[in-house]
């Protein structure tokens, strides 16, 4: 069994430019979720795609997009990037979205840096 | 108020200690409860979920009281294995989403 990869794994981009970030589900999961760890802090729900849908959004900005494709891999997408939006991603897959003790799989991350 | 609140850390304790960590949410219809633990640099991995009946896997105790909305787990016979930061993390319903909280930092020395 496949666990959760997330690409690319450490990233530097400038204020202003775009970001994608990449992440592969656990084979059988249909449910990703993405969030924000900032540095001390617990991670932040941005937001979760369920069947190629989004299913629920954090306290996030809308230049936080993302898409879940047929495979149930997803793509974080930020617009506009700012000095606070430095921090680890993480994505997070699981089987199904209405199972409240349904165990979420996390990835080892993105790391990102705003200069 | 915070919607999932931790004790500051870190602690620090030697091999072998009992260690308390406590949590608190805020959201009283909260569904489901859990500590996942997180490695320095690396991502957060479940320790063990919480149930109301309270739950203990070997050396880890869990207990949840809803009425108090408190969470919390305790660890026995700490290793220096078990230095991490624990992160207290409550379903608040609705899409399955976790809330975090900012975590507690256990150092274990020898």
């Amino acid at each position: 069994e496949t666990g959760v990869t997330q690409s690319p794994t450490h990233l530097i981009k400038t204020r202003g430019q775009q970001v994608t970030l990449r992440c592969s589900s656990q084979s059988g999961h249909n449910t990703v979720s993405w969030y924000q760890q900032a540095l001390g802090q617990g991670p932040q729900f941005i937001f979760q795609y369920y069947r190629e849908e989004e299913n629920g959004r954090g306290n996030f900005p809308p230049r936080f997009s993302g898409l879940q494709f047929p495979n149930y891999s997803s793509e974080l997408n930020v617009n506009a990037l700012e000095l606070d939006d430095s921090a680890l991603y993480l994505c997070a897959s699981s089987g199904m979205a209405a199972d409240y003790y349904n165990e979420q799989f996390f990835g080892p991350g993105t790391r990102l840096t705003v200069l | 108020r915070k919607e999932v609140e931790q004790d500051p850390g870190p602690f620090n304790v030697p091999e072998g200690a009992t260690v308390a960590f406590n949590c608190t949410y805020s959201n009283s219809a909260s569904q489901s409860f859990f500590w996942y633990r997180q490695d320095c640099r690396k991502e957060p991995k479940l320790l063990m979920s919480v149930y109301s009946s309270g739950n203990e896997d070997g050396r880890f105790t869990a207990q949840l009281n809803r009425a108090s909305q408190y969470i919390s787990l305790l660890i026995r016979d700490s290793k220096l294995s078990d230095s991490a930061t624990y992160l207290c993390v409550v379903n608040m319903g609705g899409y399955s989403t976790l809330t975090f909280g900012k975590g507690t930092m256990l150092l274990v020395s020898p």
